[in-house]
Order: structure tokens, then C-alpha cells, then sequence
């Protein structure tokens, strides 16, 4: 079956660095995309990566190993704007989205 | 600027009772999605729409239906509310390519008596 893990809430202090991890078990594999999205609002889409490395777009940054079906979303200089819950999907052979349940993030002063 | 709507954003309904939520996008995408998001559960895909007049059943499409008319309607239509479809739905569009972004609608939480 397609599987997407990640932690179901974290906590980090403001002005930190948080790595948010994501395991996938897909059918096929066309791509990692990261959404967040705050309470009572929708997703809105921060990265998506297809090759290995990492990909780094201001205060974030998010990383793909294909070989080990492995993604990891790190938040730098958190801020407590960054509270809010991240999506990691990976986009199966089909090209549909397969969802994670998401990883709360809690920002603490 | 484009965007994407969805109507109602809030709706109460009696179980056996067809409801339709709406979804309108300015972006001219060819691509649009409905999913159903549950606590505890990722974001589930119900139908999707690669063009006019073609629709195609996600995963948990039982229950549910869409048509496709013009590129910038998806409704969403509920043939016989049940409880089991109380759920904050969103809508989302993209361009052709598979790899593009989706953009959502704002959702609506449905809750069905």
C-alpha cells in the first residue's frame, strides 16, 4: 500500500531550528511537495523536490533522499507565525497526491 | 488576481439531504481537485477533473459526485448526506503539468445532522 509518515506534533522555541521528518512508501515516485497550512485555513504550498539534496528558500529548506524514501523539512529563526501544521505529499506514479496527516508545529516563546 | 472560492463555507444539513458545494477558480487551470480533510487523516481525494468534461474517482469518491462544464467550475455534489461526510472539504486547481503546485479554496466544513 501507499504510506506517508510523519510525527504528529512537535514543539520548538522561538529563534530556533526545527527538522520536520517524512518517510514515503508510494507506487512509483514523481516528487516530494511541502504545504502549510495554519488552523482553519488551507494549505498553501512552501517547497517540492524531485531530485536528491536539499532546496533551501529563505528561513526554509527541505531535503529528499529517493534512495531511502526520506524527506525532511527544516524551519530556521522560527518565529511564532510559524506555528501551524506542515503536509509532506509525494506524488505517485499516477501523478496523484498522497498525503501525510501532518505534524503540528508548536512555537514556543 | 486569480484565486480559487468555494461556497457555502459553512453548511448544516439533515442526513438523506443532496448537497453541493461549489468551487470556482480564476486561474484558468486545466486541473481541479476536491479532497476531504478529517482529523488524524491526511488530506483524502474524493474526484478530479484533468479538463472539461472529464472526471475521474479518488479515493474515497463512494457517496459523491462531480461534473465538469466550463474550466472554472468543479461542484461537488453529496447524493444522500450521511454523517460519516461531516468534513471540512477543499477544493484545489493546478496547471497541466503534474508537478505544478496545487492552489486551494478556503474550505468548507460541512456537518451533516
Amino acid at each position: 500500500g501507499q504510506n506517508i509518515d510523519q510525527p504528529t506534533e512537535m514543539t520548538a522555541t522561538e529563534g530556533a531550528i526545527v527538522q520536520i521528518n517524512c518517510t514515503y512508501q508510494t507506487s512509483g515516485f514523481n516528487g516530494l511537495f511541502w504545504y502549510q497550512q495554519h488552523a482553519g485555513e488551507a494549505p498553501t504550498f512552501l517547497s517540492y523536490n524531485v531530485l536528491d539534496g536539499l532546496e533551501e528558500k529563505g528561513r526554509f529548506s527541505s531535503f529528499l533522499s529517493r534512495s531511502k524514501g526520506y524527506s525532511y523539512l527544516l524551519l530556521k529563526e522560527l518565529q511564532m507565525k510559524d506555528s501551524a501544521s506542515y503536509l509532506c505529499a509525494a506524488l505517485d506514479s499516477n501523478y496523484q497526491l498522497i498525503w501525510g496527516a501532518g505534524t503540528k508545529l508548536i512555537i514556543k516563546p | 488576481d486569480a484565486e480559487i472560492t468555494q461556497s457555502p463555507r459553512h453548511k448544516i444539513t439533515e442526513t438523506g439531504r443532496q448537497v453541493t458545494l461549489a468551487c470556482h477558480q480564476t486561474w484558468n487551470h486545466n486541473n481541479m481537485f476536491w479532497y476531504r480533510q478529517d482529523l488524524g487523516h491526511g488530506l483524502r481525494l474524493i474526484h478530479y477533473s484533468y479538463g472539461v468534461q472529464d472526471t475521474n474517482k479518488g479515493e474515497v469518491s463512494d457517496g459523491y459526485s462531480v461534473s465538469r462544464s466550463n474550466t472554472e467550475d468543479l461542484p461537488l455534489t453529496l447524493e444522500s448526506a450521511a454523517s460519516s461526510q461531516t468534513s471540512v472539504y477543499f477544493c484545489a486547481s493546478s496547471a497541466s503539468e503534474s508537478y505544478n503546485e496545487q492552489f486551494f479554496g478556503p474550505g468548507t466544513r460541512l456537518t451533516v445532522l
